[in-house]
């Protein structure tokens, strides 16, 4: 059980170009996710989290208008990175908790992006 | 958020037992303590949870003081799958418990 799902696993774009990122909890209902980035051999940073039904709050220094997070369900998020650029190039990864205020959370396998 | 000081890195020979410390000094009286082991290119995969003395599961051990200000994660007779990066996090159990994440401990098990 507790299983988390992400799609693309991989994905290459070009500079300028949107592209989205799905995460969803197969089997529970998550009411809040988590986004992560992670850049090689760094550790895993916190963009933002996203309860569902309403806006995600992001960590400082992250910008909230070219990483949209939309959470319309309890068992999807997406992540648009806009516009990309080569230096979003990165480990794309979520996590979702099963309730408001658990401290459990779920990981998916995370998404490789490539901004050429 | 209390943090978390572990080893950079960590070497260890295929069969033999091995501890990972994390020290966690600011540590809160909510906080949980929790241990995530990843491999390249996934996400994070929990191991352990503890919050005082010794939790054990079929993977790995957690040995938690009385001060509960460091904690020591066992890996029991490694192999070498078992390479990977180890995370200590202490988790407020409040809401929509934000993770942060040190920089870990990288475990390189050989033959």
């Amino acid at each position: 059980g507790a299983v988390v799902s992400q799609h693309p696993s991989r994905v290459i774009c070009k500079s300028g170009t949107s592209v989205k990122i799905e995460c969803r909890s197969l089997d529970f209902q998550a009411t809040t996710m988590f986004w992560y980035r992670q850049f090689p051999k760094k550790s895993l940073m916190l963009m933002a989290t996203s309860n569902e039904g309403s806006k995600a709050t992001y960590e400082q220094g992250v910008e909230k208008d070219k990483f949209l997070i939309n959470h319309a369900s309890l068992t999807l998020s997406t992540l648009t990175v806009t516009s990309a650029h080569p230096e979003d190039s990165s480990f794309y990864i979520c996590s979702a908790s099963m309730r408001s205020g658990s401290y459990e959370q779920y990981f998916g396998p995370g998404t490789r992006l490539t901004v050429t | 958020l209390a943090k978390t000081t572990q080893p950079i890195s960590m070497d260890s020979y295929e069969g033999q037992e091995v501890n990972i410390t994390c020290s966690h000094n600011n540590i809160a009286t909510n906080d949980y303590i929790t241990w995530y082991q990843q491999f390249p290119s996934q996400g994070p995969r929990f191991i352990i949870q503890g919050y005082k003395t010794k939790v054990t599961n079929e993977v790995a051990s957690l040995f938690i003081p009385a001060d509960r200000k460091s904690s020591t994660l066992s890996l029991p007779r490694v192999s070498l799958s078992d390479t990977a990066v180890y995370y200590c996090l202490v988790v407020s159990t409040g809401t929509a418990s934000k993770l942060t994440f040190g920089t870990g401990t990288r475990l390189q098990v050989t033959l």
